[in-house]
């Protein structure tokens, strides 16, 4: 089946600095990848749409100077969380359609649990 | 604007006892339907999907959904619940008739006795 991997997995950074979030496509290509959040025992919440060759697109209430996100190539988005702040501690996940039959299918990253300190 | 409901945060049952975990869309046109499992400090894996023709849908680890037009539901099912799968169960609806953008359930944990 597709895969898609994060990295790092975990992350402890302190209050200030800046966190990069790896995101690939391992056996496909994705035009489009997904960033979400999941708060603990909550569901996954869109935080923008990353776009190979353009700007992301970002969820209402979602900070772009803060959630920076480059989609470098066909297979990989990254999400760099600038000047961290304890409320970011979250779980990030990502995602890549994958074309099938009828329609695309939502391929998830392991996700990365980013705690800021 | 889509969403989905699930209507169970947390449902309890013995192994080997029937499963069926609730869901709820409100979508305007025929939905994209998807049902994901999450375990503790996993990704989200696909359990079966629905876009359109037999509204009876087989899944991966014995898993099957039905989806009911008239109720607007997509209701997660087994037969004999397993201890591994334990876990967090979410559903999901495609933004505008496709499957690129989702809306996730607030997910239902559930928990299995030996």
């Amino acid at each position: 089946g597709a895969v898609v991997s994060q990295h790092p997995s975990r992350v402890i950074c302190k209050s200030g600095t800046s966190v990069k979030i790896e995101c690939r496509s391992l056996d496909f290509q994705a035009t489009t990848m997904f960033w979400y959040r999941q708060f603990p025992k909550q569901s996954l919440m869109l935080m923008a749409t990353s776009n190979e060759g353009s700007k992301a697109t970002y969820e209402q209430g979602v900070e772009k100077d803060k959630f920076l996100i480059n989609h470098a190539s066909l297979t990989l988005s990254t999400l760099t969380v600038t000047s961290a702040h304890p409320e970011d501690s979250s779980f990030y996940i990502c995602s890549a359609p994958r074309t099938g039959i009828g329609a695309d299918t939502q391929y998830f990253g392991p996700g990365t649990r980013l705690t800021v300190l | 604007a889509q969403s989905v409901t699930q209507p169970d945060i947390h449902i309890t049952v013995s192994e080997g006892a029937s499963l069926e975990l609730r869901c709820n869309y409100s979508y305007g046109a025929t939905p994209y339907l998807f049902w994901y499992v999450q375990s503790p400090g996993q990704g989200l894996q696909l359990l079966l999907k629905y876009f359109s023709g037999d509204t009876l849908v087989q899944g991966i680890k014995g898993f099957e959904a039905e989806f009911k037009r008239s109720q607007s539901s997509f209701n997660l099912r087994k037969p004999s619940v397993h201890w591994s799968d334990a876990a967090e169960y979410f559903c999901a609806v495609g933004a505008s008739g496709s499957a690129r953008q989702l809306t996730f359930g607030s997910g239902t944990q559930l928990t299995v006795l030996p």
